[in-house]
C-alpha cells in the first residue's frame, strides 16, 4: 500500500496567516491529489500536480511535489475561518487511490 | 447538475442483515469508487470499477461485494454485516481525461450494532 500520510495532524492559525501541510507516500505515482473535506461531508477536489511537475497553483493555493523525497506539501496563503476544514493528499496509480489521515486545519477569526 | 447521489444517507441496521448502498453519477464518467472513512485513518479504498462489469478490489474490500451492470449506477452490498463495518462510506466517479479527479458523493453514515 503507498499510504500517504500527512503532517501535521492538526494545525490552528490566525485569519490572515498561511497554511502549510505536506504529505509522504511510499511507492510510485502518477499523480497527486489534494482534496478538502467540511466535517463529515464529501470530499471536494481541490488541485492535482503531476508526477513530472514540480509546482501548481490555483488561487491562494501552492502546491509543491518532490518525487525524489516522495513528499509534497500544500500551502494556503491568506487563510479565511471559511477555510477551516480537514485537508487530505491522495496518491493514485491507475484507479488505485490511496488517501492520508488528513491534516486538520483551523482558522481563528 | 452534475453529482453523484447516495442512498440512504444513514442507515443502523443489525449484525448479519443484508443491506445495500447505492451510489449513481449522471456524469456518464467511466470510474467508480467506494471509500470507508474512519477517525484517524483516512479514506480507505474498498473497491473500484474502471467501467461496466469491470471491477477491482482496493485496500479493503473483505467483507463487501459491488457490482457495475449500468455505467452510472455502482452499489456497494454488505452480505453479512458486522459491527467493525460500523463507517461513513463515500463514493466517487472520476474520469481519464480529468486526470481521474474523483468527485465525491455526500457520504452514508452506517452502524451496524
Amino acid at each position: 500500500s503507498q499510504q500517504g500520510e500527512e503532517d501535521p495532524q492538526a494545525l490552528s492559525i490566525q485569519e490572515g496567516e498561511n497554511a502549510t501541510m505536506n504529505c509522504s507516500y511510499k511507492t510510485s505515482i502518477n499523480n497527486l491529489q489534494w482534496y478538502r473535506q467540511n466535517s463529515g461531508r464529501g470530499l471536494v477536489h481541490l488541485i492535482l500536480i503531476r508526477s513530472n511537475e514540480r509546482e501548481k497553483h490555483s488561487g491562494r493555493l501552492r502546491v509543491t511535489l518532490d518525487t525524489s523525497k516522495k513528499s509534497s506539501s500544500l500551502l494556503i496563503t491568506a487563510s479565511r475561518a471559511a477555510d477551516t476544514a480537514s485537508y487530505f493528499c491522495a496518491t493514485s496509480y491507475g484507479q488505485n487511490f490511496v488517501f492520508g489521515p488528513g491534516t486538520r486545519l483551523s482558522v481563528l477569526p | 447538475e452534475a453529482q453523484v447521489t447516495q442512498n440512504p444517507r444513514y442507515l443502523i441496521t443489525v449484525t448479519g442483515k443484508k443491506l445495500t448502498v447505492t451510489c449513481s453519477q449522471n456524469m456518464n464518467h467511466e470510474y467508480m469508487s467506494w471509500y470507508r472513512q474512519d477517525p484517524g485513518l483516512g479514506l480507505r479504498q474498498i473497491y473500484y470499477s474502471m467501467n461496466v462489469e469491470v471491477t477491482d478490489k482496493g485496500d479493503v474490500p473483505e467483507g463487501y461485494k459491488v457490482s457495475r451492470k449500468e455505467k452510472r449506477n455502482f452499489p456497494l452490498i454488505l452480505e453479512s454485516p458486522s459491527p467493525n463495518q460500523t463507517s461513513l462510506y463515500f463514493c466517487a466517479s472520476s474520469y481519464a481525461g480529468s486526470n481521474y479527479e474523483q468527485y465525491f458523493g455526500p457520504g452514508t453514515r452506517l452502524t451496524v450494532t
